[in-house]
C-alpha cells in the first residue's frame, strides 16, 4: 500500500518570499502524484498532477512541483507568495489499478505581510 | 458547469442519532467518493461509488454506510453517532473514477455530534 507524508505541519513565511512544502510517499510500484488546495471554509482543488514524462510540473497560482523518483518525493514550490496563498496543502498519491488515493496530513501555508 | 453540491452545509446532532448527507456530482461524472477530514487525521477514504455500486472501501465501522443513485447523486449515512464522528465530510466526484484523474470536491458537511 502507498502512503504520503507531509513533512511540515505548519509553514509560515513573508509575502513575496519563496517557499517549498514536503511530500516524501512510499510505493512499490509506479504512481501518480497529486497537489491540491484548500482555502477556508471550502472543499479542496486541484493544483497540480504528475502523472508521467517531464518530472517538473507547472500548475495553477504560479505553483511547481518537481517528482523524484529517486528521493519518492514530490516538493510544492513558489518563487513568491501571495497573502492568498495561505490555505491548507495536501499532497495525494494513486497507483494504476486502483482508485484509492492516499492524502498526506496536509501543510498549513500561513502567509504574513 | 456546475460544481459537486454537499447538502446540508452545517449539521449538528446528539449522540446516538443517525444522519443522511447528501452529495450531487458534476453532471456527467460516475464516480462519487467520500472522505472524512479531522484536524487530527487529515482525510481519510470511506468509499466510492460508480454506476451505482460501491466500488472501493476505507476503513470505517459499518455504522457508515452510503449508495449512489441512478443520476449518480451519492447519499452517506451514519447511524449510532459518535462524539468521535464529528468531522467535516467531503465528497469528491469524477468521471470515471480512475487513478490518474482530477477529484472535484464539495464544500463538505460539517458534522458536530454533541
Amino acid at each position: 500500500a502507498q502512503s504520503v507524508t507531509q513533512l511540515d505541519s505548519q509553514v509560515p513565511v513573508f509575502e513575496e518570499a519563496p517557499v517549498e512544502l514536503r511530500c516524501n510517499y512510499s510505493s512499490s510500484v509506479s504512481v501518480y502524484l497529486f497537489w491540491y488546495v484548500q482555502y477556508p471554509n471550502q472543499g479542496l482543488q486541484l493544483l497540480l498532477k504528475y502523472l508521467s514524462g517531464s518530472t517538473l510540473v507547472k500548475g495553477i497560482n504560479g505553483f511547481e512541483a518537481e517528482f523524484n523518483k529517486s528521493q519518492t518525493s514530490f516538493h510544492l514550490r513558489k518563487p513568491s507568495v501571495h497573502i492568498s496563498d495561505t490555505a491548507e496543502y495536501f499532497c495525494a498519491v494513486s497507483k494504476g489499478g486502483s482508485y484509492i488515493p492516499t492524502f498526506g496530513r496536509g501543510t498549513s501555508l500561513i502567509v504574513h505581510p | 458547469k456546475a460544481g459537486v453540491t454537499q447538502t446540508p452545509r452545517y449539521l449538528i446532532k446528539t449522540r446516538g442519532q443517525q444522519v443522511t448527507l447528501s452529495c450531487s456530482p458534476i453532471s456527467g461524472h460516475r464516480s462519487v467518493s467520500w472522505y472524512q477530514q479531522t484536524p487530527g487525521q487529515g482525510l481519510q477514504f470511506l468509499f466510492e461509488y460508480f454506476s451505482e455500486t460501491q466500488r472501493n472501501k476505507g476503513n470505517f465501522p459499518g455504522r457508515f454506510s452510503g449508495r449512489q443513485f441512478s443520476n449518480s447523486r451519492s447519499e452517506m449515512n451514519v447511524s449510532t453517532l459518535e462524539l468521535g464522528d464529528s468531522a467535516l465530510y467531503l465528497c469528491a466526484s469524477s468521471v470515471m473514477g480512475q487513478s490518474n484523474e482530477k477529484l472535484f470536491f464539495g464544500s463538505g458537511t460539517q458534522l458536530s455530534v454533541l
